[in-house]
């Protein structure tokens, strides 16, 4: 799997976007770019998940730039309870035997008041 | 989003003791699940990969007859620490995939702590 690079931590207001970038230069074209995140002391949360095409949930919305290369998670407006540690993890996509999911170090986001 | 349960908790036992997890996929089936572990301000780390009625694999490093995975059924997967040691206290995280493959749900992790 391609490997990601994430800043090792970030700020955001609480009420505005927290924009999440995440690097994957070396992504193969069956590659999914996954989003994961985990609150202190608890299991990671799934996220949001894409291949090529931008992607929007309850939770947030994932931007794709056109090379793949890189990508941004966005959280529309950030509360205090999106303090967590974000991962952002690529990987073939369906049903490959054994095909789990590698985290890396993500971003710490810290939500202030 | 799908749900994955583990029990206990957390759990605290002295040296030599054995402990269980139990994982269950509780509104899915999954053919696979993943055991991970988590040592204090570190990420995530694969033990291993189990599928439904066969053997787990494991990763590079984790005693397989330490940690022992039973993945019985479609919902449920259990993870023995053996004759746990102060050094197996950890985070333990376990992991369903459904059954098309395309999501990981994780479970709420079981604190285990070995006096």
């Amino acid at each position: 799997d391609a490997k990601t690079t994430q800043p090792t931590s970030m700020d955001c207001a609480e009420g505005r976007a927290a924009n999440l970038p995440c690097n994957h230069s070396t992504i193969s074209g069956n590659e999914y770019v996954y989003w994961y995140r985990q609150i202190h002391s608890q299991g990671p949360q799934y996220i949001i998940h894409g291949l090529k095409n931008n992607e929007t949930n309850e939770m947030a919305s994932l931007i794709i730039t056109e090379d793949r290369k890189s990508s941004t998670l966005i959280l529309p407006h950030a509360t205090l309870r999106d303090t967590a540690v974000y991962y952002c993890i690529v990987r073939v996509g369906i049903s490959n035997a054994g095909n789990m999911l590698t985290f890396g170090g993500g971003t710490r986001l810290m939500v202030k008041p | 989003g799908a749900v994955v349960s583990q029990h206990p908790s957390w759990v605290i036992c002295k040296s030599g003791t054995s402990v269980k997890i139990e994982c269950r996929s509780l509104d899915f089936q999954a053919t696979t699940m993943f055991w991970y572990r988590q040592f204090p301000k570190q990420s995530l780390m694969l033990m291993a990969t189990s599928n439904e009625g066969s053997k787990a694999t494991y990763e590079q490093g984790v005693e397989k007859d330490k940690f022992l995975i039973n993945h019985a059924s479609l919902t449920l997967s259990t993870l023995t620490v053996t004759s746990a040691h102060p050094e197996d206290s950890s985070f333990y995280i376990c992991s369903a995939r459904t059954r098309r493959g395309e999501t990981q749900y994780f479970g709420p992790g079981t604190r285990l702590l070995v006096l």
